[in-house]
């Protein structure tokens, strides 16, 4: 199975500024045939269900402020929230869906300093 | 509006079964690969299952193999989880959601998700 590990745990960030949240993956999630890294990054607010925001690592999910980006490629990935926002407060979670068991990282806690 | 609406949770004894639905409203709902993602309290989210869009293949998370059977039905638009033994570390929020893939994808629509509390 694929293994991914989030870097930190939890954060805090003031208002304003930037929140980078990485993922590790233990194998390659880069799929040759169509050039595309199978790899996600969710929002879930408490008493809410999970919210896709970025997909194939640097997508954005139609909707999503652009304050979120995604990077990265081979096994290493970055989540970067821009001009935090009060409301960006939640769990972040990355997602591979190159092979089952679709795995998720085990979440990083967002808060405001 | 386009939508997915999970039922069938709630407070079940040990080593009984369960069987959660997943409605779908507003979308082709047999054009889509689906899932269950489950959430235990405190915990992260955890993958449970996939069924592909025709119903033909289905895959598990490792732990779950044997005990947990997804199934589908497009006449109705809804996806199952049948869930047998339940044990006190099944206790999670249960979400479906769909595939955005062509076959496989990210998750882009999760319904609000059905709360099961395995306890004697």
């Amino acid at each position: 199975d694929i293994v991914l590990t989030q870097s930190p745990d939890s954060l805090a960030v003031s208002l304003g500024e930037r929140a980078t949240i990485n993922c590790t993956s233990s194998q390659s999630v880069f799929y040759s045939a169509n050039n595309r890294h199978f790899l996600a990054w969710y929002q879930l607010r408490p008493g809410q269900p999970p919210r896709l925001l970025i997909y194939w690592a640097s997508t954005r999910e139609s909707g999503v402020p652009d304050r979120f980006s995604g990077s990265g490629s081979g096994t290493d990935f970055t989540l970067t929230i821009s001009n935090l926002q009060a409301e960006d407060v939640a769990l972040y979670f990355c997602q591979q869906y190159t092979s089952t068991p679709h795995t998720f990282g085990q979440g990083t806690k967002l808060d405001i300093k | 509006q386009v939508q997915l609406v999970e039922s069938g949770g709630g407070v079940v004894q040990p080593g009984r079964s369960l069987r959660l639905s997943c409605t779908a409203s507003r979308f082709i709902f047999s054009y889509y690969a689906m899932h269950w993602v489950r959430q235990a309290p405190d915990k992260g989210l955890e993958w449970v299952a996939l069924m592909s869009s025709d119903g033909s293949k289905q895959h598990y998370g490792d732990a779950l193999k044997g005990r947990f059977t997804i199934s589908r039905d497009n006449s109705k638009n809804t996806l199952y989880l049948q869930i047998n033994g339940l044990r006190a570390d099944d206790t999670a929020v249960y979400y479906c959601a769909r595939d955005n893939g062509g076959p496989v994808g990210a998750f882009d629509l999760w319904g609000q998700g059905t709360m099961v509390t395995v306890s004697s």
